[in-house]
């Protein structure tokens, strides 16, 4: 069965730091990976996916993953976080086959004045 | 194009009773999903439909169902409601299979049982 660990459940940053926010996966075959934001009274909003080729994938508001197979993670990062960034992440999985989402618990980003 | 839209946003209901929901998907979308977001449990699948047709189910009881029509548009229904399904619930929808389709989320349904 697959499944999701984010790593922490609340991270908090100064502005313009590095966003580093943790997701491993457990997953029997080779996964599609999801990051997912979420704002107060919001649905969620994709930033980012892997499905396949580059490992590297670049998402919307300057954030990016790396698919690391050998490590099984996929950690999101932002070179420097914005106030705006403040708001829920949450990693998902899915098998490459016709399977829901499975998500991780979320990480609460705080961003610091 | 709109995005997905859920109705009503916001829903208080007693014990025992009964509650549908609505998700009208994004046009051409043929696939809907439903999560239930609670802080203790977190993001949890329900069902998929696509085509009007279930083709996934999470582990929920049978109190918990669903449908598709054939514009695409999906009703959850849960009965006999229980305090512990207060929640948000989202519904998503992506365009054909759903394999590793983007699902993109309506803004949810809040629901309180009292």
């Amino acid at each position: 069965a697959q499944s999701v660990t984010q790593l922490g459940s609340h991270v908090s940053v100064s502005e313009g730091a590095l966003v580093l926010l943790r997701c491993n996966y457990s997953s029997s075959v080779p996964p599609y990976l999801f990051w997912y934001v979420q704002y107060p009274n919001q649905g969620l909003q994709l930033l980012l996916k892997y499905t396949t080729g580059a490992t590297l994938v670049k998402g919307i508001n300057g954030f990016e993953a790396e698919f690391k197979k050998s490590e099984t993670s996929f950690h999101l990062t932002k070179p420097s976080a914005h106030m705006s960034d403040a708001a829920e992440y949450f990693c998902a999985v899915s098998d490459r086959g016709n399977t829901p989402l499975v998500f991780g618990k979320g990480t609460r980003l705080s961003v610091i004045a | 194009k709109a995005g997905v839209t859920q109705t009503p946003r916001y829903l208080i209901k007693t014990r025992g009773q009964q509650v549908t929901l609505s998700c009208s998907p994004i046009s051409g979308h043929r696939s809907v999903s439903w999560y239930q977001q609670t802080p203790g449990q977190g993001l949890q699948f329900l069902f998929e439909y696509f085509s009007e047709t279930q083709r996934n189910k999470g582990n929920f009881p049978g109190r918990f169902s669903g449908r598709q029509f054939s514009n695409s548009r999906s009703e959850m229904n849960v009965s006999t409601l229980e305090l512990g399904d207060s929640a948000l619930y989202l519904c998503a929808s992506s365009s054909t299979t759903g394999v590793g389709d983007t699902q993109y989320f309506g803004p949810g349904t809040r629901l309180t049982v009292l």
